[in-house]
């Protein structure tokens, strides 16, 4: 079954904390892999991708994720965090011919000032 | 350039009741995506229109729910009759290609059953 799974359900930080967010996937065939954030209020939007080549992958915001085929894993890391970056993040896969989006179910982050 | 745009934000109905939600994906957009969220769960697919089609419905969980997209270009999802379950938050998202193109989501509609 095609399914994604995120370690952490609330993360709570400090000011320049460095982060990494776990996600583990699912899926038979080449993956396309997203992270997506939601601030308060405000609608998804996308952090980072990878389709191809190169699996670290830099995103907005100083984000960057990176794909390790072997273990099914496209984590996410910032290496200090910032109190506006206090957000829900979510990982997300399709299928190389793209089409729905399988997410994971958010990690809700909240970082201290 | 407008983004997606989502009608009404939120929307509070009793059990029994007929809601309609209704998205405007980005103009030139032929992709058009329904996904939900369950409180406290993940956000999961409902459907997707490639222009006025539907390209797969797999997600829509039974028939009370309807999606048209006439025209290709606004979508509605009509919930009908609606149930407690039914509550969550629908987002729509729209893309121009499918392969390599992001999904542009919408700011979703809070859709509570009582």
């Amino acid at each position: 079954a095609q399914s994604v799974s995120q370690h952490n359900h609330h993360v709570i930080l400090s000011e320049a904390a460095s982060l990494e967010l776990g996600c583990n996937y699912s899926y038979g065939g080449t993956v396309n892999l997203f992270w997506y954030v939601q601030y308060p209020g405000q609608h998804l939007q996308l952090l980072l991708k990878y389709f191809s080549g190169d699996p670290l992958v830099k995103g907005i915001k100083g984000f960057e994720a990176e794909f390790i085929k072997s273990k099914f894993s496209f984590n996410l890391r910032k290496p200090s965090v910032q109190w506006s970056d206090t957000a829900e993040y979510f990982c997300a896969v399709n299928g190389n011919q793209g089409g729905k989006l399988i997410f994971g179910q958010g990690t809700e982050l909240s970082v201290k000032p | 350039e407008a983004g997606v745009t989502q009608f009404p934000s939120h929307s509070v109905i009793e059990k029994g009741q007929t809601v309609t939600l209704r998205c405007d994906p980005i103009s030139g957009h032929d992709n058009l995506y329904w996904y939900r969220r369950v409180m406290g769960k993940e956000i999961k697919f409902l459907l997707h229109f490639v222009k006025e089609s539907k390209q797969d419905e797999s997600g829509m969980p039974n028939n009370r729910f309807l999606a048209e997209r006439t025209g290709g270009t606004y979508s509605t999802l009509k919930v009908q009759p609606a149930e407690l379950e039914d509550s969550g938050v629908y987002f729509c998202a729209s893309t121009q290609g499918l392969v390599t193109n992001e999904q542009f989501f919408g700011p979703g509609t809070r859709l509570t059953v009582l």
